[in-house]
């Protein structure tokens, strides 16, 4: 059984249109995060869900929001894509910060 | 924050020799340093973490090493082989923050 899912896995989208990602775990975890991987590798954390709050990174743009519509799902909404938005997008959670996180397989997005 | 900074950001060895890679925090109240491990198109995975209680924890050809007072820490991988070629990365966490905070990635080639 898969721990954590994303869909899609890739994502093609003109500049200026709003699109969603998908995250589900199975894993029973209280906290689940929203990760940005760009083309160097860095990993930046974007948001933290624990216990129905929300801990934004304040580097990102408010054009990202993330949605939970239950402690198994967190999804992100992102509107008016931009070229600097293209990148892998990881879904993780874990029983705690301090705990192992568990990524999900990663949504390719790719601004054109 | 916390400030993490790892290095090298590339790494080749031959096979069979060890690798070393080394990250340097800055806030001395982070207690918790997991490494993570990310092959090439595929999700970041946690291979070892270790605890500010102790000092040294080992699993087979893994062992990471903590100094709290000079506030480093480092991954040693012995008798590499080349399924270990990834990129690996570390991170931070103190009691009471809201995220990990990643260092910036050590692409590790093993050379056969």
């Amino acid at each position: 059984d898969t721990a954590v899912s994303q869909t899609p896995k890739y994502l093609v989208t003109q500049m200026g249109n709003d699109k969603s990602i998908k995250c589900e775990q199975n894993l029973g975890h209280d906290t689940m995060y929203w990760y940005k991987q760009d083309s160097k590798k860095f990993l930046k954390i974007m948001f933290s869900y624990n216990n129905k709050e929300l801990i934004i990174n304040e580097t990102v743009p408010n054009r990202f929001s993330p949605k939970s519509p239950d402690k198994a799902h967190l999804n992100l909404h992102i509107n008016s894509l931009e070229l600097g938005d293209s990148a892998v997008y990881f879904c993780a959670s874990s029983r705690s910060l301090a705990h192992e996180q568990f990524f999900g397989p990663g949504t390719r997005l790719t601004v054109l | 924050g916390e400030n993490v900074e790892q290095h090298p950001s590339t790494l080749s060895v031959q096979e069979g020799d060890s690798a070393v890679i080394k990250c340097t925090y800055s806030d001395s109240a982070s207690n918790y340093f997991p490494w993570y491990k990310q092959e090439l198109g595929k999700r970041p995975q946690l291979i070892i973490d270790i605890r500010s209680n102790v000092g040294e924890k080992k699993d087979q050809r893994i062992a990471v090493t903590l100094n709290k007072t000079a506030k480093h820490f480092s991954l040693h991988i012995t008798e590499t082989q080349p399924e270990d070629s990834a990129v690996y990365f570390c991170a931070a966490l103190k009691t009471g923050a809201n995220n990990l905070f990643f260092g910036t990635g050590t692409r590790l080639t093993v050379i056969p």
